[in-house]
């Protein structure tokens, strides 16, 4: 498996609270995404990067920031989590962007009560 | 925007049997990927098709991409317990963003 770790795995949060996500690579990949995973709805994206500082809205990114300073992280914010942002959240990295596979995380359970 | 719908959203075989996904896309792709995700883990690179009429095969696995690059299935053969996941189509269309945009997958279970 590529060098991914997300974190936490797992997490309950109460609503209004802000939510950091963090992932990590060690495989020097340009390219990160944060996806979130809900049943029926596949994998959607919210936001993904393309370098350091270099972000961009995915189609589901109301109510999410993310950040990358540096090339290994690419966090990902709730800024006040709501029960509707109860999902699967899935990190992935790709060398290239879109053309080559992606490789993703192994995810986190976010619940928001 | 890029819309790419996945057909059908589940199926229950007996094993043995076979078994086929269909992703269609609103507009033409740049190419398509295909991943797995086995129940509880994360979705895993299966294969990408990039030329029209493409063909690729797997062992019992067969991907075709669409001759107007619209369209793309996957074919299993002889479906075994092991096959059992989430199969997702994933399409990149053509311009400045190069995003992958999922189907919503298809659920296979297969009964041993």
């Amino acid at each position: 498996d590529a060098g991914i770790t997300q974190s936490p795995r797992h997490k309950v949060t109460e609503t209004g609270t802000p939510v950091t996500l963090r992932c990590h690579q060690t495989e020097n990949h340009r390219y990160m995404y944060w996806y979130r995973q809900d049943p029926g709805h596949g994998l959607r994206l919210i936001h993904y990067s393309y370098g350091v500082k270099d972000t961009d809205k995915g189609e589901v990114s109301d109510g999410y920031s993310v950040s990358r300073s540096k090339t290994e992280d690419f966090l990902l914010t709730l800024e006040s989590a709501t029960s509707s942002q109860t999902s699967v959240y899935f990190c992935a990295i790709s060398e290239f962007q879109g053309d080559t596979e992606a490789f993703f995380g192994q995810g986190t359970r976010l619940t928001v009560v | 925007g890029q819309q790419v719908m996945q057909i059908p959203q589940y199926q229950h075989v007996q094993e043995g049997e076979d078994f086929t996904t269909y992703c269609n896309s609103s507009t033409t792709l740049s190419n398509i990927q295909w991943y797995k995700q086995r129940p509880g883990g994360h979705p895993v690179f299966l294969i990408q098709l990039v030329k029209s009429g493409e063909v690729k095969k797997q062992k019992r696995l067969t991907f075709q991409f669409g001759e107007a690059k619209k369209n793309s299935s996957l074919h299993i053969t002889a479906t075994q317990t092991t096959d059992v996941g989430t199969y997702f189509c994933a399409g990149i269309s053509g311009g400045s963003n190069y995003k992958l945009t999922f189907g919503k997958g298809t659920l296979l279970t297969v009964n041993p």
